[in-house]
């Protein structure tokens, strides 16, 4: 049983476009949510996160939205780079839990 | 970056064999974690510590045992190999408010 989907497996953009990277999640005892960003042969690194009591939280060219009725979150990378080509993991966590329960992740490709 | 190191990076070991992971912070932090990666199934949870001598089972802890004597020092033990076990395994710290910050990454090969 999935707690938290990422459903595309793959993404392909063009660079200077949007690029949108999309998670659902079942549990709604989760309160706190997480993406990271991963490169080959290296750890996930955290890029950005959002409390259930925001729908909305901005770093730079990173916008995490947080649709709680709907159980979505969804990460917005505006304009995308060939550098933000990586693997995407949307993590949650909350409900007093130190654990992280982690999406299967979508693979971005930014086309230059 | 967080300050944390795994070792070995890239392990080749053979069937049966028992084997040990490390995972070193220079954090000070109550929780580490060990995940593991693999094609298909993102990032799960093998087991965590919430402090010395402290630790819980995760989702896929079957075959796996860690040990934490010390703040610092996380270890992973794979009891006797298989070749289901190969896989990149990471080693997490938390910091505040839930948000882990992961190590390197250790390539294990079990032939």
């Amino acid at each position: 049983d999935q707690q938290v989907k990422q459903n595309s497996p793959s993404l392909s953009v063009q660079e200077g476009r949007i690029s949108i990277l999309n998670c659902d999640y079942t549990n709604s005892m989760f309160d706190y949510f997480l993406w990271y960003k991963k490169y080959p042969a290296e750890g996930p690194t955290f890029l950005i996160s959002i409390s259930s009591i925001k729908d909305k939280n901005e770093d730079g060219r990173f916008t995490v939205f947080l649709n709680k009725s709907a159980k979505h979150l969804s990460l917005h990378i505006v304009p995308s780079q060939p550098g933000d080509s990586a693997v995407y993991f949307c993590a949650a966590g909350g409900g007093g839990s130190e654990k992280l329960v982690f999406g299967k992740g979508t693979k971005l490709t930014v086309n230059p | 970056d967080a300050g944390i190191t795994q070792s070995p990076r890239h392990k080749v070991t053979e069937t049966g064999t028992p084997v040990t992971l490390r995972c070193h912070q220079t954090e000070n932090h109550r929780y580490m974690y060990w995940y593991r990666q693999d094609p298909g199934h993102g990032l799960r949870l093998i087991h965590y510590s919430y402090g010395v001598k402290d630790t819980d089972k995760g989702e896929v802890s079957d075959g796996y045992s860690v040990s934490r004597s010390k703040t610092e020092d996380f270890l992973l033990t794979l009891e006797s190999a298989t070749s289901s076990q190969t896989s990149v395994y990471f080693c997490a710290i938390s910091g505040a408010r839930e948000t882990q910050y992961f190590g390197p990454g250790t390539r294990l090969l079990v032939l």
